[in-house]
Parts: C-alpha cells; sequence; structure tokens
C-alpha cells in the first residue's frame, strides 16, 4: 500500500517563477493538506482540500492556491514567488474518520523548493 | 487560537538516558495534542496523540507522554535512549477531532543522542 507520495522532490526556481507541486494521497484518503516547513522551524499549515474544494486555510497570502482532482490527488501552486517561499512544502491525507480509530495525518516526503 | 511552545530546541543525551522534550500548549478549550518525529530527509511520523481519552498516551518507540491540564503541557518522555532516537520532535495542537483538522505545530526540537 504505498503511502503519501510528493513530486517532484526538489526543484530550484527563481524569484517571481510560479511553481507546481503535486501530492497523491494514500489509498483510502480523500482529504489532502498542505504544510510549509521553513528551515529549522515547524510545519505550517497552508490550507486543506476535500471534495474537491478549499475548506480551511492558514495565513498564507492568494499567491498560495490549489487544486484537488476527483482521484483525490492534489496540486499546490506557489505565483509570484519571493526567496522567502523557500522551504520544504509537506502533503498529508487523511481520511474524514474520528481520530481514535482513523483519521490520522499521513505525511508525505515533501517537496524542497529552493528560489534563488 | 491555539498554540504550541516547545522549550529547547536542541536537546542532547547519552545512550541509555533518560529523554525529556518538553511541550506547553495554549487552548481556550480542551486541546488534541500530538507529537511527531522526523527523520532527516523525511516526512513526518505519528508518535503519540492524545484525545482525551487517557492522560498518559503511550506511542511507538517505547515513548509516552502524559496531558496535565493544570500545567498545560503534554512532554514527551522515554526512558532509555537508543541512538536511532536521534531526529526532530515536534509538538501540535487542534481543536478538531477528526481527520479533518489543522494542525499547529511548535518549532520543533532537535534530539541528540551521544554514544
Amino acid at each position: 500500500d504505498a503511502g503519501v507520495t510528493q513530486s517532484p522532490t526538489h526543484l530550484i526556481k527563481t524569484r517571481g517563477q510560479q511553481v507546481t507541486l503535486r501530492c497523491s494521497p494514500k489509498s483510502g484518503h480523500d482529504t489532502v493538506s498542505w504544510y510549509q516547513q521553513a528551515l529549522g522551524q515547524g510545519p505550517q499549515f497552508i490550507f486543506q482540500y476535500y471534495e474537491e474544494e478549499e475548506r480551511q486555510r492558514g495565513n498564507f497570502p492568494d499567491r498560495f492556491s490549489g487544486h484537488q482532482f476527483p482521484n483525490y490527488s492534489s496540486e499546490l501552486n506557489v505565483n509570484a514567488l519571493l526567496l522567502g517561499d523557500s522551504a520544504l512544502y509537506l502533503c498529508a491525507s487523511s481520511s474524514p474518520g474520528q481520530a481514535a480509530n482513523t483519521g490520522e495525518l499521513f505525511f508525505g516526503e515533501g517537496s524542497r523548493l529552493t528560489v534563488l | 487560537a491555539q498554540s504550541v511552545t516547545q522549550l529547547g530546541s536542541h536537546v542532547s543525551v547519552s545512550e541509555g538516558a533518560l529523554v525529556l522534550l518538553r511541550c506547553n500548549y495554549s487552548s481556550s478549550v480542551p486541546p488534541y495534542l500530538f507529537w511527531y518525529v522526523q527523520y532527516p530527509n523525511q516526512g513526518l511520523q505519528l508518535l503519540l496523540k492524545y484525545t482525551s481519552a487517557a492522560t498518559l498516551v503511550k506511542g511507538i518507540n517505547g515513548f509516552e507522554a502524559e496531558f496535565k491540564k493544570s500545567e498545560t503541557s503534554f512532554h514527551l518522555t522515554k526512558p532509555s535512549a537508543h541512538m536511532s532516537d536521534a531526529a526532530e520532535y515536534f509538538c501540535a495542537v487542534t481543536l478538531t477531532n477528526t481527520g479533518r483538522r489543522a494542525l499547529t505545530f511548535g518549532s520543533g526540537t532537535r534530539l541528540q543522542v551521544q554514544p
């Protein structure tokens, strides 16, 4: 059973460019969340998708947008890249069940974005 | 709003010694608390979680944590450190007890284990 897979694993962009990161959730999961982890920091919640719509959003500007496809996979798009966008971007998937038995977040290994 | 504070960005212990990683939370309502571990160049793995069923929570790899409401703490412990425990540890909090929760993470504690 494949876990959460993310692509690409590493990428380098320059300021002002746009980037798209991709995530395939764990089998059976319908909810995808994205987190940004800057160097030396804890992950910060960007947004969450289920039923192909953005459901929750953290404190990130509109330059950060996303999409969820009918097969539950998701994309994170960042426009007009800034140096400060350099980070590890983590995707987490879950099912909507109660935490006692299900509903845990499973994280991918992340996409490391460097903005020059 | 909820938050967590992890005291000590770096902790170093000897192999076989007690591991204690500190986490304090701030929440206006009863929180759900988690500890995650991150090995180099990997994603996060859940160690344990507190979801109000029991205040002493046992997790994987011999770790446990105790929820203390009076101290607003959820410290992570392990009686005897192993070299393989060297990693970054994150405490996280949420107010939602479903799979559609958004977690608020602390800034992390890097655990070094000396031989």
